[in-house]
């Protein structure tokens, strides 16, 4: 069975510091996506991105970088020179191509919290 | 840029009643779902759609539970007797796969509020 682990709760920063969010998974399949979502306190919930599992390059958008290690299947998400609205519970989702589409499992979330 | 749409956003009901959400999933995607978030906890699936049947649930997705494509654009989610513990969002999603990638989009969700 998949699993999703976000083993940090809530994590508090000072506007401009780097903060890493930490995402380890577990899946018994060579193909599978793994994803990150935020959601605002507005509650939807916003796609930022999807890896598939041959992909290991580690990806940078503007101040958001993921790291994918297969080694230690973890899938780590760096937001640099935090900001106040990125104040959100970030998710990070696995999904196993199966015959039934594919469904996320999702992990339990971890609060972020930017202060001025 | 394509989107899932759902109504209503939120929805306040009494214990005991029916209440149907109603999704309309990106036109050209063939596989449709439902997930739900208690408030405070993660986002769990319920159930997945494909031709016009269900091809997964979870334990959570009960009989109490039923899904429907009643026309070619929408793709509902029937409670049939809300219990308190119901009270969640509820999120549609909806999904294609295109040279190997996956396109999934999620709605904006509906706020279940059980009284």
């Amino acid at each position: 069975a998949q699993k999703v682990t976000q083993a940090q709760t809530e994590i508090s920063v000072v506007e401009k510091e780097d903060v890493t969010l930490d995402c380890v998974y577990e899946t018994r399949d060579t193909t599978y996506y793994l994803f990150w979502y935020k959601q605002p306190p507005s509650g939807e919930l916003v796609f930022l991105i999807r890896r598939n599992s041959f992909d290991e390059q580690n990806e940078i958008s503007g101040r958001y970088s993921w790291n994918f290690q297969k080694s230690t299947s973890s899938f780590n998400f760096t937001i640099t020179a935090s900001q106040v609205v990125d104040s959100a519970v970030y998710f990070c989702a696995l999904s196993e191509s199966t015959g039934g589409g594919n469904k996320l499992t999702f992990g339990t979330g971890t609060q972020l919290k930017v202060e001025l | 840029e394509p989107e899932v749409t759902q109504t209503p956003s939120h929805q306040v009901t009494q214990m005991g009643q029916e209440v149907i959400l109603r999704c309309v999933p990106i036109s050209n995607h063939l596989y449709f779902y439902w997930y739900r978030q208690i408030l405070g906890q993660k986002v769990e699936f319920l159930v997945s759609f494909y031709n016009n049947e269900i091809s997964e649930k979870s334990e959570i997705f009960d009989d109490q539970f039923s899904v429907e494509r009643p026309d070619g654009s929408n793709f509902t989610l029937k409670i049939r007797s809300t219990k308190l513990e119901d009270s969640a969002m509820y999120f549609c999603a909806s999904s294609v796969v295109r040279q190997g990638v996956i396109e999934q989009y999620f709605g904006p969700g509906t706020r279940l509020t059980v009284t």
